[in-house]
């Protein structure tokens, strides 16, 4: 099956700063989301994005489907920006699953 | 907010009971998974449905099983918890109309003692 493979596994920022996250993946994509999931395990969505670039607010995410290749940027960070940051992606069939990848831990200090 | 809920949220039980796990959804979507989260392995997919009574396997399904009789309902069974099934589960749904973008519910940590 198709792998996923995100990097760093773990970040330290200070607030303010900015940060970019990647995530690998092995085959061709139908589908690509990124999610972050919170203190609390909440697993929030952040982007559809299975090609091109998509902005909201201080993230932007960009899927370089033909590189296979996705990047999550955040600018300014925030300290409720810290959770565990998820690239999921859907190779094709017809059930649509999602293949996570192992998350990237982001910690933002005040 | 996609409208789905899980229940129960936090379930303790012992070795060799069964457990049936809820998802509910209030969204009308066609796609209905279950995944589970361990440290380490990100979420992995146990069951799916891709309509009423329509069920499929995910990579970790052994031990599990799911009935779907209504669109608006999921539920997953351990016919005899084990400790290695100590995990979160969280509830997913999609719709073919929305490209399959996935939401997902709030999780159920199940602890199996």
């Amino acid at each position: 099956g198709i792998q996923v493979e995100q990097s760093p596994p773990d970040l330290i920022l200070q607030e303010g700063a900015n940060s970019t996250l990647r995530c690998n993946f092995s085959d061709s994509v139908n589908n690509l989301q990124w999610f972050h999931q919170n203190p609390w395990g909440q697993l929030i969505n952040l982007f559809y994005i299975p090609s091109g670039t998509k902005q909201n607010g201080r993230l932007s995410a960009t899927t370089v489907a033909t590189e296979r290749y996705s990047l999550l940027y955040i600018s300014s960070s925030q300290t409720t920006d810290s959770g565990v940051y998820f690239c999921a992606v859907n190779s094709g069939g017809s059930n649509y699953k999602l293949t996570f990848g192992k998350g990237t831990l982001l910690t933002v200090n005040p | 907010d996609a409208g789905i809920t899980q229940s129960p949220r936090h379930k303790v039980t012992e070795t060799g009971t069964p457990v049936t796990l809820r998802c509910h959804q209030t969204e009308n979507h066609r796609y209905m998974y279950w995944y589970r989260q361990d440290p380490g392995h990100g979420l992995r997919l146990i069951h799916y449905s891709y309509g009423v009574k329509d069920t499929d396997k995910g990579e970790v399904s052994d031990g599990y099983s799911v009935s779907r009789s209504k669109t608006e309902d999921f539920l997953l069974t351990l016919e005899s918890a084990t400790s290695s099934q100590t995990s979160v589960y969280f509830c997913a749904i999609s719709d073919s109309g929305s490209f399959n973008e996935q939401f997902f519910g709030p999780g159920t940590r199940l602890t199996v003692l």
